[in-house]
């Protein structure tokens, strides 16, 4: 079974800058997750779908940060404009639902100049 | 809010040494918690759970057990291997209450010499 597929692996821009970063979840997970993960930190989440639905985006930074999830599949989580402190690594996580286990793929690893 | 605290790294043991590192919880209601790794250069993987007060996860040779009590979820490993050298994130989750969202700790390194 293929695993999360996340793309691109690393990237580097300046800020005020846009990026957006894809993910692939595993074939029939209805869940999708985006945690942010700052150097020396545990991942946090930034927003989490059901289908296409957005479940949790609570501590999603709107003013420019964004996300979709059409027709229930893949993702793309999108900032614009980059700020210094977005250096991070994105990791995108499916589950079969809410209640089962989460499983990550490799994340973005995401520099800002 | 949800909250975990992890004791800090990095842990540095020798092969064989017996493995402890620390793992407490605020939640306000009954969350499964959880221990996930991450090797060098690879994704989040999960290691073990436990979903309920006085459960024992395993696997791999490492335990966890859920003290409500406490409020706490110790990781322990009874040998430890070089291979075991990875960054380990105690997590909880309030499935019914609040999605299934993950609140991780912080993180702790482990480095294993030989």
């Amino acid at each position: 079974e293929a695993g999360v597929a996340q793309s691109p692996r690393y990237k580097i821009i300046e800020k005020r800058q846009s990026v957006a970063f894809w993910c692939n979840p595993i074939s029939g997970h209805a869940t999708l997750y985006w945690y942010q993960q700052i150097l020396g930190q545990g991942p946090k989440l930034l927003i989490q779908f059901q289908n296409n639905g957005v479940v949790d985006d609570s501590q999603l930074p709107k003013d420019r940060f964004s996300a979709e999830r059409l027709k229930g599949v893949d993702s793309t989580l999108k900032i614009q404009p980059a700020k210094l402190e977005d250096s991070a690594v994105y990791l995108c996580a499916s589950s079969y639902d809410r209640r089962n286990e989460q499983f990550f793929g490799p994340g973005t690893r995401l520099t800002v100049l | 809010g949800d909250s975990v605290t992890q004791m800090e790294g990095p842990v540095t043991l020798s092969e064989e040494a017996f493995l402890t590192i620390n793992c407490t919880y605020t939640a306000t209601g009954y969350p499964s918690l959880f221990w996930y790794v991450q090797y060098p250069g690879e994704g989040l993987q999960l290691l073990l759970k436990a979903t309920k007060a006085d459960d024992k996860g395993s696997n791999k040779g490492f335990e966890a057990t859920y003290r409500k009590e406490t409020t706490s979820f110790h990781l322990e490993k009874g040998s430890v291997q070089v291979s075991d050298s990875a960054v380990y994130f105690c997590a909880l989750s309030d499935i019914l209450g609040k999605g299934g969202k993950l609140i991780f700790g912080q993180g702790t390194e482990l480095s294993v010499k030989p």
